[in-house]
């Protein structure tokens, strides 16, 4: 069965450097690949995705993701870590058998200090 | 102008009571689901329908029943609601791989 991991609940960053969260993924076929992010009381926004192509994707806010094929990771990351990046943020792979189903991983709260 | 609403924002009601949660997009897409996140963040999918027919329905109680009235509409009622149903629940639509959350329904159950 398809799952992601976030093996790290918490990230911990000083504003201005550069900030990784990471993702591992377990899938029989090609991988669908997305990162979110939830802010405080909000719902979840969507960051990037890799579908196919180049393995260095980039989304919003400044966020770019890489796929590594042979780690089977889609590590999120950010050359210059802002406050406002704080937030929760979910990796989630595309269900083979639903290809409307994205199954979450459990999130990772990053925490930029000033 | 908000692509995906929903309604109520807080959700405060007893034990044994029936309340239903409303969901609309704008964004014509064909696709739309519910979620719920718990206590602990983690999200899981519950429902999800396509041009109104229901494609998919994970392992969730039966008091649970969602209803498509059009493909821009995606309601979720609750029946005898438990202790255990407080949570958060987003809705969200896609049109292709990409879904697009609502705000989310805090629901406490007291």
């Amino acid at each position: 069965a398809q799952s992601v991991a976030q093996p790290e609940d918490q990230v911990n960053v000083a504003e201005g450097n550069p900030l990784t969260v990471k993702c591992t993924y377990s899938v029989s076929g090609n991988p669908y690949l997305f990162w979110y992010v939830q802010y405080p009381n909000r719902g979840l926004q969507f960051l990037l995705k890799y579908i196919t192509g180049d393995n260095l994707v980039k989304g919003s806010y400044g966020f770019e993701a890489e796929f590594n094929k042979s780690q089977t990771s889609f590590h999120l990351k950010k050359p210059s870590a802002l406050v406002s990046d704080s937030a929760l943020y979910f990796c989630a792979v595309r269900d083979e058998g639903a290809t409307n189903k994205l199954i979450f991983g459990t999130g990772t709260l990053l925490a930029v200090q000033p | 102008d908000t692509a995906v609403s929903q309604t109520p924002k807080y959700l405060v009601t007893q034990m044994g009571n029936d309340k239903s949660i409303k969901c609309e997009q704008n964004l014509g897409h064909d696709t739309m689901y519910w979620y719920k996140q718990d206590s602990k963040k983690f999200l899981k999918i519950m429902f999800s329908y396509n041009n109104k027919e229901l494609i998919i329905n994970e392992t969730v109680p039966n008091r649970f029943s969602p209803k498509s009235p059009d493909k821009a509409h995606l309601n979720l009622h609750i029946n005898s609601l438990e202790l255990g149903d407080s949570a958060v629940y987003f809705c969200a639509s896609s049109l292709g791989d990409t879904q697009y959350f609502g705000p989310g329904t805090r629901l406490t159950v007291l």
